[in-house]
């Protein structure tokens, strides 16, 4: 059964990088036909995804945070990584890492129980 | 960009009632189109995947249906277990990006 973990620091002061790491447990994060995601939910409201990473280290991001993120991988720890610089009270959310299944869609299949950062001084 | 919208936003039921969500999407999807369930506090859960397939060890009560741009997801008889939130996703491959709906919340009456 794949496992997903997150983890990183909860408070980031604003301006800062937010970094969060997310470690892959129960298969091999190299397996193909698997992407690995990041999304993350403000409190309250909907989902939002943040991008995207393949193991050769191919990535795409959402065009309203790309000038911003970077998605990376380790895939000799089985973790990848989420950086997102310049934070503000806005980027304040639960942030999930997952599983994108890419077999016959495109689907989230495995997520991390999720991890809340805040924004603030 | 792709829009998803979703119907209604908020549903009251009693147990064993037949609950229905549709999504839109404000262009056509193909069948690129999955439901999720999310309980406070909890991750999203993938209940139905490519608009209408059941992803496995999801009871059959659950159900997906719709192609190109307007999709349905039922619940044919509510459980207590089944209050969560409920959203859409869509792929879209040019460039590739994954879209929520606003989410259905439901409750039991």
């Amino acid at each position: 059964q794949v496992q997903l973990q997150e983890s990183g620091p909860g408070l980031v002061k604003p301006s800062q990088t937010l970094s969060l790491t997310c470690t892959v447990s129960g298969g091999s994060i190299s397996s193909g036909s698997y992407y690995w995601s990041w999304i993350r939910q403000p409190a309250g409201k909907g989902l939002e995804w943040i991008g995207r990473i393949y193991t050769s280290g191919s990535t795409n991001y959402n065009p309203s945070l790309k000038s911003r993120v970077t998605i990376s991988v380790d895939t000799s720890k089985n973790q990848f990584s989420l950086k997102l610089s310049s934070v503000t009270a806005a980027d304040t959310a639960v942030y999930y890492c997952a599983r994108l299944n890419s077999l016959f869609g495109y689907y989230f299949d495995y997520w991390g129980q999720g991890t809340l950062v805040t924004v603030s001084s | 960009d792709i829009q998803m919208t979703q119907s209604p936003s908020s549903l009251s039921a009693s147990v064993g009632d037949r609950v229905t969500i549709t999504c839109q999407a404000s262009q056509d999807i193909s069948n690129y189109l999955n439901w999720y369930q999310q309980k406070p506090g909890k991750a999203p859960k993938l209940l139905i995947y490519d608009a209408s397939n059941l992803e496995t060890g999801v009871p059959s009560r659950f159900s997906g249906s719709g192609s190109g741009t307007d999709f349905t997801f039922t619940i044919s008889s509510l459980q207590p277990e089944d209050i969560a939130t409920y959203y859409c996703q869509q792929y879209d491959n040019l460039p590739p990006g994954f879209t929520f709906g606003p989410g259905t919340k439901v409750d039991i009456k």
